[in-house]
Protein backbone atom coordinates (compact mmCIF):
# COMPACT_ATOMS: atom_id res chain seq x y z
CA UNK A 1 0.00 0.00 0.00
CA UNK A 2 1.31 3.12 -0.86
CA UNK A 3 1.85 5.48 2.54
CA UNK A 4 3.67 8.13 3.93
CA UNK A 5 4.72 6.98 7.21
CA UNK A 6 5.28 9.13 10.34
CA UNK A 7 6.32 7.93 13.83
CA UNK A 8 5.39 8.63 16.53
CA UNK A 9 1.56 9.49 16.87
CA UNK A 10 1.68 11.21 20.17
CA UNK A 11 4.73 12.62 21.74
CA UNK A 12 5.32 14.68 24.87
CA UNK A 13 8.93 15.78 25.86
CA UNK A 14 10.37 18.58 27.87
CA UNK A 15 12.61 21.35 27.06
CA UNK A 16 16.08 20.75 25.59
CA UNK A 17 15.57 17.20 25.66
CA UNK A 18 16.59 16.12 21.37
CA UNK A 19 14.17 14.34 19.55
CA UNK A 20 13.33 13.25 15.98
CA UNK A 21 10.43 12.19 14.14
CA UNK A 22 10.99 9.84 11.78
CA UNK A 23 8.95 10.30 7.82
CA UNK A 24 9.07 7.33 5.45
CA UNK A 25 7.70 7.18 1.92
CA UNK A 26 7.77 4.20 -0.21
CA UNK A 27 6.28 5.62 -3.33
CA UNK A 28 10.15 6.31 -4.61
CA UNK A 29 8.90 10.41 -4.30
CA UNK A 30 11.51 13.17 -5.05
CA UNK A 31 10.33 15.74 -2.85
CA UNK A 32 9.28 15.49 0.88
CA UNK A 33 8.30 18.08 3.24
CA UNK A 34 7.10 19.28 7.03
CA UNK A 35 4.66 21.49 8.08
CA UNK A 36 3.35 22.30 11.16
CA UNK A 37 -0.70 22.83 12.24
CA UNK A 38 -1.39 25.38 14.76
CA UNK A 39 -4.86 26.90 15.51
CA UNK A 40 -5.58 29.94 13.51
CA UNK A 41 -2.15 29.67 11.55
CA UNK A 42 -3.01 27.03 9.77
CA UNK A 43 -0.35 25.04 7.70
CA UNK A 44 2.92 26.16 7.82
CA UNK A 45 6.55 24.37 5.65
CA UNK A 46 9.16 23.62 7.70
CA UNK A 47 11.83 22.12 5.80
CA UNK A 48 11.48 20.72 1.87
CA UNK A 49 13.79 18.35 -0.04
CA UNK A 50 13.51 18.10 -3.61
CA UNK A 51 15.97 15.07 -3.50
CA UNK A 52 17.95 13.00 -1.98
CA UNK A 53 20.73 15.15 -0.26
CA UNK A 54 18.84 18.35 -1.51
CA UNK A 55 17.02 20.08 1.11
CA UNK A 56 16.06 23.99 2.12
CA UNK A 57 14.13 25.93 4.52
CA UNK A 58 10.42 26.48 4.27
CA UNK A 59 8.90 29.08 6.02
CA UNK A 60 9.20 28.59 9.95
CA UNK A 61 12.73 26.61 10.16
CA UNK A 62 13.84 27.99 13.04
CA UNK A 63 14.65 25.23 15.85
CA UNK A 64 14.43 22.73 13.09
CA UNK A 65 17.07 20.32 11.35
CA UNK A 66 16.07 17.65 8.73
CA UNK A 67 18.35 15.25 6.77
CA UNK A 68 17.44 13.80 3.35
CA UNK A 69 19.80 10.66 2.68
CA UNK A 70 17.83 8.11 1.40
CA UNK A 71 14.96 8.85 -1.08
CA UNK A 72 12.23 7.41 1.26
CA UNK A 73 13.16 8.93 4.58
CA UNK A 74 13.39 12.49 6.06
CA UNK A 75 13.32 12.73 9.45
CA UNK A 76 12.80 16.03 11.47
CA UNK A 77 14.86 17.06 14.33
CA UNK A 78 14.53 19.38 16.94
CA UNK A 79 17.93 19.69 18.28
CA UNK A 80 16.29 21.35 21.75
CA UNK A 81 13.02 21.74 21.84
CA UNK A 82 10.90 24.73 23.37
CA UNK A 83 7.38 24.73 24.82
CA UNK A 84 6.26 27.12 21.15
CA UNK A 85 7.24 23.94 19.17
CA UNK A 86 4.27 22.12 20.72
CA UNK A 87 1.99 21.49 17.54
CA UNK A 88 0.66 19.09 15.03
CA UNK A 89 3.45 17.89 12.57
CA UNK A 90 2.45 16.02 9.19
CA UNK A 91 5.46 15.07 6.45
CA UNK A 92 3.98 15.34 3.74
CA UNK A 93 5.52 13.99 -0.05
CA UNK A 94 4.76 14.21 -3.76
CA UNK A 95 6.61 12.28 -6.88
CA UNK A 96 8.22 15.27 -7.78
CA UNK A 97 7.59 19.23 -7.64
CA UNK A 98 5.39 20.10 -10.22
CA UNK A 99 2.83 22.41 -10.29
CA UNK A 100 -0.38 19.88 -9.79
CA UNK A 101 1.41 17.51 -8.10
CA UNK A 102 -0.74 15.51 -5.19
CA UNK A 103 0.62 15.73 -2.07
CA UNK A 104 0.44 12.90 0.07
CA UNK A 105 0.57 13.42 3.89
CA UNK A 106 1.27 11.03 6.87
CA UNK A 107 -0.94 10.64 9.54
CA UNK A 108 0.61 13.28 11.94
CA UNK A 109 2.72 13.55 15.04
CA UNK A 110 1.29 15.67 17.95
CA UNK A 111 3.96 16.74 20.13
CA UNK A 112 3.67 18.49 23.26
CA UNK A 113 7.01 20.21 25.14
CA UNK A 114 6.48 20.42 28.75
CA UNK B 1 -4.61 40.57 3.65
CA UNK B 2 -4.15 37.29 3.81
CA UNK B 3 -2.62 35.27 0.92
CA UNK B 4 -5.31 32.97 0.91
CA UNK B 5 -8.43 33.71 2.39
CA UNK B 6 -11.44 31.52 3.57
CA UNK B 7 -15.03 31.91 5.39
CA UNK B 8 -13.90 29.65 8.69
CA UNK B 9 -17.44 28.67 9.50
CA UNK B 10 -18.79 27.10 10.79
CA UNK B 11 -21.79 25.83 8.50
CA UNK B 12 -24.13 23.39 9.23
CA UNK B 13 -26.50 22.44 6.98
CA UNK B 14 -28.69 19.82 6.95
CA UNK B 15 -28.48 15.99 4.93
CA UNK B 16 -29.20 16.87 1.12
CA UNK B 17 -28.54 20.18 1.27
CA UNK B 18 -26.47 21.86 -1.26
CA UNK B 19 -23.44 24.30 0.23
CA UNK B 20 -20.72 26.44 -1.47
CA UNK B 21 -17.14 27.49 -0.39
CA UNK B 22 -15.59 30.65 -1.46
CA UNK B 23 -11.75 30.86 -1.15
CA UNK B 24 -9.73 34.47 -2.16
CA UNK B 25 -5.86 34.66 -3.18
CA UNK B 26 -3.87 37.92 -3.25
CA UNK B 27 -1.35 36.63 -5.62
CA UNK B 28 -2.60 36.96 -9.81
CA UNK B 29 0.90 35.26 -10.61
CA UNK B 30 -0.46 32.01 -8.96
CA UNK B 31 -0.76 28.95 -10.94
CA UNK B 32 -2.43 25.69 -9.48
CA UNK B 33 -4.97 26.00 -6.93
CA UNK B 34 -6.64 22.87 -4.96
CA UNK B 35 -9.29 21.72 -2.17
CA UNK B 36 -8.16 19.68 0.19
CA UNK B 37 -9.86 17.84 3.06
CA UNK B 38 -9.23 17.52 6.66
CA UNK B 39 -10.93 15.28 9.32
CA UNK B 40 -10.53 16.40 12.79
CA UNK B 41 -6.65 16.09 14.15
CA UNK B 42 -6.24 14.07 10.90
CA UNK B 43 -4.12 14.22 7.72
CA UNK B 44 -5.20 16.72 4.79
CA UNK B 45 -6.65 14.78 2.01
CA UNK B 46 -7.15 16.17 -2.08
CA UNK B 47 -10.14 16.06 -2.44
CA UNK B 48 -9.49 17.77 -6.23
CA UNK B 49 -7.45 20.29 -8.05
CA UNK B 50 -9.15 23.12 -9.70
CA UNK B 51 -8.88 23.58 -13.61
CA UNK B 52 -9.59 26.99 -15.09
CA UNK B 53 -12.25 25.54 -17.11
CA UNK B 54 -14.02 24.85 -13.86
CA UNK B 55 -14.53 20.58 -12.95
CA UNK B 56 -17.00 18.26 -11.65
CA UNK B 57 -16.18 15.09 -9.34
CA UNK B 58 -19.32 13.39 -9.00
CA UNK B 59 -21.27 15.80 -5.99
CA UNK B 60 -18.18 17.84 -6.03
CA UNK B 61 -18.03 20.61 -8.07
CA UNK B 62 -14.97 23.34 -8.46
CA UNK B 63 -14.55 26.72 -10.29
CA UNK B 64 -11.75 29.36 -10.84
CA UNK B 65 -12.22 33.10 -11.21
CA UNK B 66 -8.91 34.69 -12.23
CA UNK B 67 -9.95 37.98 -12.75
CA UNK B 68 -11.80 38.04 -9.17
CA UNK B 69 -9.50 35.56 -8.13
CA UNK B 70 -11.57 33.14 -6.05
CA UNK B 71 -12.06 29.37 -6.19
CA UNK B 72 -15.11 28.41 -5.47
CA UNK B 73 -16.38 24.48 -4.34
CA UNK B 74 -19.84 23.64 -4.47
CA UNK B 75 -21.21 20.55 -2.67
CA UNK B 76 -24.39 18.70 -3.71
CA UNK B 77 -26.48 16.45 -1.85
CA UNK B 78 -24.40 16.80 1.26
CA UNK B 79 -23.72 13.80 3.31
CA UNK B 80 -23.00 13.05 6.87
CA UNK B 81 -19.53 11.74 5.50
CA UNK B 82 -19.30 15.40 4.41
CA UNK B 83 -18.34 17.20 7.60
CA UNK B 84 -14.81 17.89 7.34
CA UNK B 85 -13.12 21.12 7.21
CA UNK B 86 -12.09 22.02 3.49
CA UNK B 87 -8.85 23.69 2.74
CA UNK B 88 -8.10 26.11 -0.05
CA UNK B 89 -4.70 25.86 -1.59
CA UNK B 90 -2.69 27.92 -3.97
CA UNK B 91 0.97 27.16 -5.01
CA UNK B 92 2.69 30.62 -5.76
CA UNK B 93 3.41 31.57 -9.39
CA UNK B 94 6.60 32.07 -11.03
CA UNK B 95 9.58 33.81 -9.51
CA UNK B 96 9.40 32.09 -5.97
CA UNK B 97 12.76 31.18 -4.05
CA UNK B 98 14.61 28.39 -5.35
CA UNK B 99 12.73 25.82 -7.35
CA UNK B 100 10.05 25.58 -4.23
CA UNK B 101 7.24 26.86 -5.77
CA UNK B 102 5.29 26.88 -2.27
CA UNK B 103 1.68 25.76 -1.76
CA UNK B 104 0.06 28.53 0.44
CA UNK B 105 -2.46 27.03 2.57
CA UNK B 106 -5.91 28.43 3.87
CA UNK B 107 -6.88 28.40 7.45
CA UNK B 108 -9.89 26.05 5.86
CA UNK B 109 -13.82 26.30 6.36
CA UNK B 110 -15.17 24.28 8.57
CA UNK B 111 -18.26 22.09 7.33
CA UNK B 112 -20.64 20.19 9.76
CA UNK B 113 -23.83 17.93 8.09
CA UNK B 114 -26.50 17.60 10.37
CA UNK B 115 -28.95 14.50 10.15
Amino acid sequence: EAQVTQNPRYLITVTGKKLTVTCSQNMNHEYMSWYRQDPGLGLRQIYYSMNVEVTDKGDVPEGYKVSRKEKRNFPLILESPSPNQTSLYFCASSIRQGAREKLFFGSGTQLSVL
Amino acid sequence: RKEVEQDPGPFNVPEGATVAFNCTYSNSASQSFFWYRQDCRKEPKLLMSVYSSGNEDGRFTAQLNRASQYISLLIRDSKLSDSATYLCVVRAGAGGAGNNRKLIWGLGTSLAVNP
